[in-house]
């Protein structure tokens, strides 16, 4: 069993849906929680992290973490043409050095 | 501030050669990490290197090395090419000091091996 799994997707959504991107883990021991985004033919840029249980929002964006269910979400709403991309969920132990990512969801937003 | 830089951008080799990818991190960060992205299977963590060692490896055979120079920019060696090793090589930097493992990626180099 992969520590993080994350659905590939293909996700196809119209502009200005909600959507949904998910992730779930088996090492219990997780407690930073990333979202990053990669436009092709680029590296993966930063977009949310959060510390352990809770939501944290910013803009558009809104970051859940599950602990009890070892799930972890990201949420876009009002999505835009310009979200397309590939999102990737990361995690990490406390004081860990080691980054663990899920393979990652390609989400296109259709004008 | 400039970002994490690597280069080449695109590198073209033939199985049993060696692949040599380079990589400089942003100003200020100390420690370097080696990802392998392949097609399907994500961010596969390579080698991680602060202050100059070798501080983890990932699950990757031996002909996987690098090492990381005095000015802290990094190089990730390749021997015996195979088929299978081609790929997005991502590095990332992060400064060590940071309380959560925010690592600031570059836009990689994309091996193809014939």
């Amino acid at each position: 069993q992969k520590e993080v799994e994350q659905d590939p997707g293909p996700l196809s959504v119209p502009e200005g849906a909600i959507v949904s991107l998910n992730c779930t883990y088996s090492n219990s021991a997780f407690q930073y929680f990333m979202w990053y985004r990669q436009y092709s033919r680029k590296g993966p840029e930063l977009l949310m992290y959060t510390y352990s249980s809770g939501n944290k929002e910013d803009g558009r964006f809104t970051a859940q973490v599950d602990k009890s269910s070892k799930y972890i979400s990201l949420f876009i709403r009002d999505s835009q043409p310009s979200d397309s991309a590939t999102y990737l969920c990361a995690m990490s132990e406390t004081g860990a050095n080691n980054l663990f990512f899920g393979t990652g969801t390609r989400l296109t937003v259709i004008p | 501030e400039a970002g994490v830089t690597q280069s080449p951008t695109h590198l073209n080799k033939t199985r049993g050669q060696q692949a040599t990818l380079r990589c400089s991190p942003i100003s200020g960060h100390t420690s370097v990490y080696w990802y392998q992205q392949a097609l399907g299977l994500g961010l596969q963590f390579l080698l991680w290197y602060d202050e100059g060692e070798e501080r983890n490896r990932g699950n990757f055979p031996p002909r996987f090395s690098g090492r990381q120079f005095p000015n802290y920019s990094s190089e990730l060696n390749v021997n015996a090419l195979e088929l299978e090793d081609s790929a997005l090589y991502l590095c990332a930097s992060r400064q060590l000091a940071g309380y959560y493992n925010e690592q600031f990626f570059g836009p990689g180099t994309r091996l193809t091996v014939l």
